[in-house]
């Protein structure tokens, strides 16, 4: 069964270094989001993308984050300059949006831990 | 401010009960309804999605969704100990942008 992967699982930084996280959706997909989730809070949206563009973002999603589609395949998350309240984790989700149905399928995950 | 709220639990049922979870939420024109499955330290699982007033049932799920009363259930039969976990509800306040707002979720104890 096809599966949005995530790389890598687990990544620490320095505060004020600069992130990257990547995902590959789902090969048929046409929408991409990336989420987080503080440790014991509620998932929360970042951005939308679709057609090689922010189709939304929320608050959350400030000048210091951005998201890149390089290739076919990848979709990456860039935080700038991270900060302590960076650390969480961060999901990529994917779905089908061409079929009327917005079900969105979530990778397993990138841990961020800024120190 | 668009909300989804959801009783966060613990829900203990023993094995084999109906476990039933609800979830509210605040914007009207909402018109695409999620429930995931979130095992500690891992990412959610869909479990069912639901676009239209009434029932939908997969397996030993049902959601029910009523727009009325912008109230959205899931029932989960034959409730085993694996189903223990942490439920999300999700809502698409608007489908143009498909971005989808979570609840705190709420977490079922399932007891053998």
């Amino acid at each position: 069964e096809p599966e949005v992967t995530q790389t890598p699982s687990h990544q620490v930084t320095q505060m004020g270094q600069e992130v990257i996280l990547r995902c590959v959706p789902i090969s048929n997909h046409l929408y991409f989001y990336w989420y987080r989730q503080i440790l014991g809070q509620k998932v929360e949206f970042l951005v939308s993308f679709y057609n090689n563009e922010i189709s939304e973002k929320s608050e959350i999603f400030d000048d210091q984050f951005s998201v890149e589609r390089p290739d076919g395949s990848n979709f990456t998350l860039k935080i700038r300059s991270t900060k302590l309240e960076d650390s969480a984790m961060y999901f990529c989700a994917s779905s089908d949006g061409d079929r009327g149905v917005d079900e969105q399928f979530f990778g397993p995950g990138t841990r961020l831990t800024v120190l | 401010q668009k909300e989804v709220e959801q009783n966060s639990g613990p829900l203990s049922v023993p094995e084999g009960a109906i476990a039933s979870l609800n979830c509210t939420y605040s914007d009207r024109g909402s018109q695409s309804f999620f429930w995931y499955r979130q095992y500690s330290g891992k990412s959610p699982e869909l479990i069912m999605s639901i676009y239209s007033n009434g029932d939908k049932e997969d397996g030993r799920f049902t959601a029910q969704l009523n727009k009325a009363s912008q109230y959205v259930s899931l029932l989960i039969r034959d409730s085993q100990p694996s189903d223990s976990a942490t439920y999300l509800c999700a809502v698409n306040p608007n489908r143009l942008f498909q971005k989808l707002v979570f609840g705190t979720g709420t977490r079922l104890l399932v007891s053998p």
